[in-house]
Formats: structure tokens, sequence, C-alpha cells
């Protein structure tokens, strides 16, 4: 499979525990995106990398919110001390940076905060 | 306001007729489009990508824009059961960092009825 590839695809969690989640974007892509979706709501920028860069953070992702992309390849989003207003569906993203922003979305990890 | 405003719906149709799902937008420095689909608990899949104004056909699928009125359609022709799924559409415009950035409007729930 060829495709972005997320990791776990559901995950459930006691408020307060600490969550990772991990992406492996399509080989070639250098630019990755993490997105939040709730129900009913299209999905919400959270944050966005460009090779191993993080460049720009959206406003949504607090202080307990933080992703990595080492070496430029999979990238982890960790959510510490997580709050039932955390659960969603985590998707991420990946594209080219030369031409437009054709992106390409994996299944998505959905986390459920109990 | 939203940057970008898509009908919730649901849009319930019969099998074979032609659906049309609109966004509208209201700032101009969006210059991509895109159309995604999303079946429940998936990631988008990536349908369609625009960059101009007019149309762009790929199969029974038709994406339309109209940057004049700050609008965009995807038309649907001999819609398929297979076609109930959310539709989400999406643009980009460069941000103040020089990178381009991607907004989604909040999902059209289509609904094909055999």
């Amino acid at each position: 499979d060829t495709g972005v590839s997320q990791d776990p695809r559901h995950k459930i969690t006691k408020r307060g525990q600490n969550v990772t989640f991990r992406c492996d974007p399509i080989s070639e892509h250098n630019r990755l995106y993490w997105y939040r979706q709730t129900l009913g709501q299209g999905p919400e920028f959270l944050t966005y990398f460009q090779n191993e860069a993080q460049l720009e953070k959206s406003r949504l992702l607090s202080d307990r919110f933080s992703a990595e992309r080492p070496k430029g390849s999979f990238s982890t989003l960790e959510i510490q001390r997580t709050e039932q207003g955390d659960s969603a569906m985590y998707l991420c993203a990946s594209s080219l940076s030369t031409g437009g922003t054709e992106a390409f979305f994996g299944q998505g990890t959905r986390l459920t905060v109990v | 306001q939203k940057e970008v405003e898509q009908d919730p719906g649901p849009l319930s149709v019969p099998e074979g007729a032609i659906v049309s799902l609109n966004c509208t937008y209201s700032n101009s420095a969006f210059q991509y489009f895109m159309w995604y689909r999303q079946y429940s608990r998936k990631g988008p899949e990536l349908l369609m990508y625009t960059y101009s104004s007019g149309n762009k056909e790929d199969g029974r699928f038709t994406a339309q824009v109209d940057k004049s009125s700050k609008y965009i359609s995807l038309f649907i022709r001999d819609s398929q059961p297979s076609d109930s799924a959310t539709y989400l559409c999406a643009m980009s415009r460069v941000d103040s960092g020089g990178y381009q950035k991607v907004t989604f409007g909040t999902g059209t729930k289509l609904q094909v009825i055999p």
C-alpha cells in the first residue's frame, strides 16, 4: 500500500492519559499535515511540516499537543493529559511542495476519551 | 463569518439523478479548489482539483469554479448508491508565511436511494 498510513485506527483512553499517534506519508511527499475532525464538521487544520520543519501551528493546537517529524519521514502527534473534548478523528495528509496543494489523506485515528 | 460555507444537508436523491453540491467562500485569495469524498469513518478521498475558473470534467463528476461569484460546484451525473457519502469542498491560499494553507467546508452528506 503506497498511500498515507495512520496508526492506530482507533484509540480509547481515560481522561488524563497521554496518547501518541503515528502517520507515515506517501514516500516522496515532503509536506505533511495534521487535521482534527469532529462529528459533522470538516477537517480543521492543526499543524503542518515541510520535511522535518514544523512551519505552522493552529491556535487549536494547545500546549498539550505536540507534533514531530524526525528526519522528514513519519510524524507523530502526542496529546498529553487528554480531555473529553479531545475526542475526534485525527487525520494526516501529505503532499508535494511543488505545484498545487493536492493532498492525500490517511484513514485517520479515531480517539475516544472516556 | 466562516471563510468557506457549505450546506451540511443531508441531501437525498433517487438513483440516476443529477446531484449539485455547492460551496461559497469569502476570501478572494483562494487559488486552488478541491472536492473530497468521505465515507463514514474513513479519511477524505480527493475527487477533483482545479486551479482556474471554469469547468473540469472527470467521468460522471464535473467541478465548476466561478471566482467572480466566489462559488464552486460539484455535479454528479447518473448518481449511484455508491456515491452516498459526505462531500467536502476545500480551497487553498498562500498564508502570511508564504505557504499554501487549505481550508475545508463542513461537508454535505449525500444519500442516493436505489
